[in-house]
This record gives C-alpha cells, sequence and structure tokens, in this order.
C-alpha cells in the first residue's frame, strides 16, 4: 500500500523560513519524481516543483512564483523528499502536497503552512 | 511562463456525456507535455485519475477517458454519475517545469 505523507507545517513571519518534509512508502521512491503542489484557500492548484531521480541526475523545476527562494532535495535513504522554503511570503499561505505524480499517483494529505505576522 | 486554461464550469446531466478540455498558451498541446488529470472534492486532496494524456490507475472509473482533442488535452465522461461532480484540473509539462491549469468545476445536475 502505498503511503505519502507530510509534516513541517506550521506558522511563520515574513521573511522567515520553513522545512517541510514527505515520507513516501509502497512504491520505488529512489526511481520516481516527486512533486510539490500547493493550494491557497479556496484557490485551484499551483505547482510548486519537482525533484527528479539519480538517473536523472536529481534534476529540480521550479514554478515562477517560488523560484530562488524555494528548494526541492530528497534523501533516498530514507525514502524522503523535503522542501525548504526561504525569504517567506505572506502569499505563501496555502496547504502543501507532496505528489508522486507518476507511477504511483498518490498524493500526501498535505501540511498547512500560514505566512503572517 | 506559459499559461493553462480550462474551461471554469460545466454543467453535465446524470448519464450524461461532457468533455473538459485543457488548453496552452504556448501552442498545441501533444504528447508531449504528458498531461495529466486530478478530481478534487471539496476538503479533500486531490487524486490523480490520468496519467500522460491517456492512461488510468487502478481506482479511475472506466467511465472517464483522457485524449488529444482540437490541439488540447481532454477529459471526456461518459455516463456521469452524482459523485463526479467535483474540480477537476490539468497539468501539462514544460522544459524542466509544470503549470496546472485553472480547474474545471463539473456540476452533475
Amino acid at each position: 500500500e502505498v503511503h505519502v505523507v507530510e509534516a513541517g507545517g506550521g506558522f511563520v513571519q515574513p521573511g522567515g523560513s520553513l522545512k517541510l518534509s514527505c515520507a513516501a512508502s509502497g512504491f520505488t521512491f529512489s526511481a520516481s519524481a516527486m512533486h510539490w503542489v500547493r493550494q491557497a484557500s479556496g484557490k485551484g492548484l499551483e505547482w510548486v516543483g519537482r525533484i527528479r531521480d539519480k538517473a536523472n541526475s536529481y534534476a529540480t523545476g521550479y514554478g515562477a512564483s517560488v523560484k530562488g527562494r524555494f528548494t526541492i532535495s530528497r534523501d533516498d535513504s530514507k525514502n524522503t523528499a523535503y522542501l525548504q522554503m526561504d525569504s517567506l511570503k505572506t502569499e505563501d499561505t496555502a496547504v502543501y502536497y507532496c505528489v508522486n505524480i507518476y507511477p504511483s499517483g498518490y498524493w500526501g494529505q498535505g501540511t498547512l503552512v500560514t505566512v503572517s505576522s | 511562463q506559459a499559461v493553462v486554461t480550462q474551461e471554469p464550469s460545466l454543467t453535465v446531466s446524470p448519464g450524461g456525456t461532457v468533455t473538459l478540455t485543457c488548453g496552452s498558451s504556448t501552442g498545441a498541446v501533444t504528447s508531449g507535455h504528458y498531461p495529466y488529470w486530478f478530481q478534487q472534492k471539496p476538503g479533500q486532496a486531490p487524486r490523480t485519475l490520468i496519467y500522460e494524456t491517456s492512461n488510468k490507475h487502478s481506482w479511475t472509473p472506466a467511465r472517464f477517458s483522457g485524449s488529444l482533442l482540437g490541439g488540447k488535452a481532454a477529459l471526456t465522461l461518459s455516463g456521469a454519475q452524482p459523485e463526479d461532480e467535483a474540480e477537476y484540473y490539468c497539468l501539462l509539462s514544460y522544459s524542466g517545469t509544470s503549470v496546472f491549469g485553472g480547474g474545471t468545476k463539473l456540476t452533475v445536475l
């Protein structure tokens, strides 16, 4: 059975940092790309970024609104992906989902990040 | 950054057929954009319905199908059920990045 579980959300002031983690099981994590997607309250889905697998040199890609501020990494020995968020803005407030879009198609339940003074 | 467009809302009658589309500001959508479709119901995390244009997961109801149609990615629902009322999002891949459409709110009425 596949499990994807995010952790690390919380409250942070503008300009601050936060690191989310995503623990996965039930599929070959080390051979899979992992994505981060966010959703502000009442809004649509926004692609945050992804990290590919070792065979693809752990290549990362980011959405325009977070590029240069967010960094995705992974530890295949722990089947865990991470989202380091720096220089946070109030508009980064959202539920953050970790997703293995392919091959499992599974989403985590999300973790809420609130950026406010 | 590319803009991905979806119909904001659609309505289908129970048992009816409806097609949701997903267009790209860069031109025709092709299989090289690896179109994905996701379903999200209120208060729930999204779930993946279709991957890479037309492939289904084990949990995807047979009444959903994905295709390319008229330069867009398309999600067709044949035989709509009340439980299909939800928000549907497409995702397209571009060189190193991906972009979601704004979503289509599907009403079954």
